[in-house]
C-alpha cells in the first residue's frame, strides 16, 4: 500500500486559512487521495477525496500537485471547531482491498482564538 | 438522518473477563466496517461487512476475537478473554456498498481492561 507522510502537528490562529500537506511520493496512478479528521473523542469524519483535478466542497479544498506526489488540504478560515488530527489517506477502488482505508498518524491541528 | 449508533461508550472489565460491543449502521448502508483505535494512532481496520458476509477479516485476532453481522444490519464484536493489551477504542463504520468512497463512523466505543 502506498504510504503517505504528513507532519505531526501545526497551529493555526482562528478565522485564518490552514493549509495541512500530505506528501505521499509512491502513488499509483489508480489511488484516490482521501482526508478524514477526527475531533476530541469522536470517530473519523470524511472530509473530501480526489484523484488529479483540485476539489471543493463544503468543508475544504484539496490541492494536488501535477505529479500526484504531493498535496493540501486547505480550509479556509479555520474555527476552533476545525481542531482535530487530520487524516490524508490513499485508496485504490480497484485494488484487492477495495474501499479499505489505512490511516497512519495524521497531523494534529491546533487552531487558537 | 441518524448517524452511526454504537454502545456502550465505555467500558471498564477485568483483563479475561468477556466483553461485547454493538453496531448499528445507518439504515440502508450494507457495508460495515470494524476498526480498532490505539492511543496516539490511526484507526487500524479488524472485519469488515458486505451484508451478512464478511468480506476481509484478515486482520482480526480469531483466537479471541469474534463478530458477527446477524440479518446484514447490527453487528456485535466479541473479545473472549480480554487482555490488558486491548485497551482501546473500538470504532463501527457504514458505506452504502463496498467500494464507495465516504465511510460514516460510530463514536466509539473505549474499553479499558484492568
Amino acid at each position: 500500500d502506498a504510504k503517505t507522510t504528513q507532519p505531526n502537528s501545526m497551529e493555526s490562529n482562528e478565522e485564518e486559512p490552514v493549509h495541512l500537506p500530505c506528501n505521499h511520493s509512491t502513488i499509483s496512478g489508480t489511488d484516490y487521495i482521501h482526508w478524514y479528521r477526527q475531533l476530541p473523542s469522536q470517530g473519523p469524519e470524511y472530509v473530501i477525496h480526489g484523484l488529479t483535478s483540485n476539489v471543493n466542497n463544503r468543508m475544504a479544498s484539496l490541492a494536488i500537485a501535477e505529479d500526484r506526489k504531493s498535496s493540501t488540504l486547505i480550509l479556509h478560515r479555520a474555527t476552533l471547531r476545525d481542531a482535530a488530527v487530520y487524516y490524508c489517506i490513499l485508496r485504490d477502488p480497484y485494488g484487492g482491498a477495495t474501499n479499505k482505508l489505512i490511516f497512519g498518524t495524521g497531523t494534529l491541528l491546533a487552531v487558537q482564538p | 438522518e441518524a448517524g452511526v449508533v454504537q454502545s456502550p461508550r465505555y467500558k471498564i472489565i477485568e483483563k479475561k473477563q468477556p466483553v461485547a460491543f454493538w453496531c448499528n449502521p445507518i439504515s440502508g448502508h450494507n457495508t460495515l466496517y470494524w476498526y480498532l483505535q490505539n492511543l496516539g494512532q490511526g484507526p487500524e481496520l479488524l472485519i469488515r461487512y458486505e451484508n451478512e458476509e464478511a468480506v476481509d477479516d484478515s486482520q482480526l485476532p480469531k483466537d479471541r476475537f469474534s463478530a458477527e453481522r446477524l440479518k446484514g444490519v447490527d453487528s456485535t464484536l466479541k473479545i473472549q478473554p480480554a487482555e490488558l493489551g486491548d485497551s482501546a477504542v473500538y470504532l463501527c463504520a457504514s458505506s452504502p456498498r463496498l467500494g464507495d468512497n465516504e465511510q460514516f463512523f460510530g463514536p466509539g466505543t473505549r474499553l479499558t481492561v484492568l
